[in-house]
C-alpha cells in the first residue's frame, strides 16, 4: 500500500546551516506530495506541496521537488532559523492522506 | 476565523468509561478525519468522512465510532477507553472529498490520558 518514509530525527542545526530532510514514498498512481509543519502546542498546518512529477513547492524559503524517479520529496532550506524549530511532517495523499513519522528540528542561536 | 475547532483540549479518562472528542468546522468542507499522534508513528487515520451521513474506516478504528449528522460536526466516541487509546488526537477537513489533492486543515489537538 501506500506509504511515506522520512528522515528519523531529532535534528539539531545552528542558525544560517542548510537543511535537509529526506523523505521517500510508495504509492501506486500518482499521488500528490506534501510537506506539514507542526510548532509546539499546535495542531499542523500546510508548508508546501507539489501535485505532479518535477513540480517543486516552495514557502518560506523551504523548497521541496517532487522526483518519481527516486520517489522523493526531499526538504530544504538554505539557511534556517530559530523560529524554524518544529517538527517536519512528509505526507502522501492518495487513495487517503499518509504521513511520516515526523522529523523534530531544533536551531539554536 | 475559527477553522477547525476541538474540545477538549486535554482529559483524562480511567479504563472502561466512554468519552467523546468534539469537532466542529465553519469553512463548509466535505471531507473529515481523525488522527492520532504517538510517538515515532506519526499521524494515523482513525476514521473520516466525506460528507453528512457517509463515514468510513481508516488505519486504526478499532475502539472508536464515528457519526456525520451535519456538515459541521465530526465527534469522536470512545466506548471503553483503555490505556492503548492515550494519544493525542487531532481532527482535520479538507475542501475536497478526495483530500489527496487538497490541504488538510487541523484541529489545535485533544490529549488524551487514559489510567
Amino acid at each position: 500500500g501506500d506509504s511515506v518514509t522520512q528522515m528519523e530525527g531529532p535534528v539539531t542545526l545552528s542558525e544560517e546551516a542548510f537543511l535537509t530532510i529526506n523523505c521517500t514514498y510508495t504509492a501506486t498512481g500518482y499521488p500528490s506530495l506534501f510537506w506539514y509543519v507542526q510548532y509546539p502546542g499546535e495542531g499542523l498546518q500546510l508548508l508546501l506541496k507539489a501535485t505532479k512529477a518535477d513540480d517543486k513547492g516552495s514557502n518560506k524559503g523551504f523548497e521541496a521537488t517532487y522526483r518519481k524517479e527516486t520517489t522523493s520529496f526531499h526538504l530544504e532550506k538554505g539557511s534556517v532559523q530559530v523560529s524554524d524549530s518544529a517538527v517536519y511532517f512528509c505526507a502522501l495523499g492518495g487513495n487517503q492522506f499518509y504521513f511520516g513519522t515526523g522529523t523534530s528540528l531544533t536551531v539554536i542561536p | 476565523n475559527a477553522g477547525v475547532t476541538q474540545t477538549p483540549k486535554f482529559q483524562v479518562l480511567k479504563t472502561g468509561q466512554s468519552m467523546t472528542l468534539q469537532c466542529a468546522q465553519d469553512m463548509n468542507h466535505e471531507y473529515m478525519s481523525w488522527y492520532r499522534q504517538d510517538p515515532g508513528m506519526g499521524l494515523r487515520l482513525i476514521h473520516y468522512s466525506v460528507g453528512a451521513g457517509i463515514t468510513d474506516q481508516g488505519e486504526v478504528p478499532n475502539g472508536y465510532n464515528v457519526s456525520r449528522s451535519t456538515t459541521e460536526d465530526f465527534p469522536l466516541r470512545l466506548l471503553s477507553a483503555a490505556p492503548s487509546q492515550t494519544s493525542v488526537y487531532f481532527c482535520a477537513s479538507s475542501q475536497t472529498r478526495k483530500p489527496n489533492t487538497g490541504e488538510l486543515f487541523f484541529g489545535e489537538g485533544s490529549r488524551l490520558t487514559v489510567l
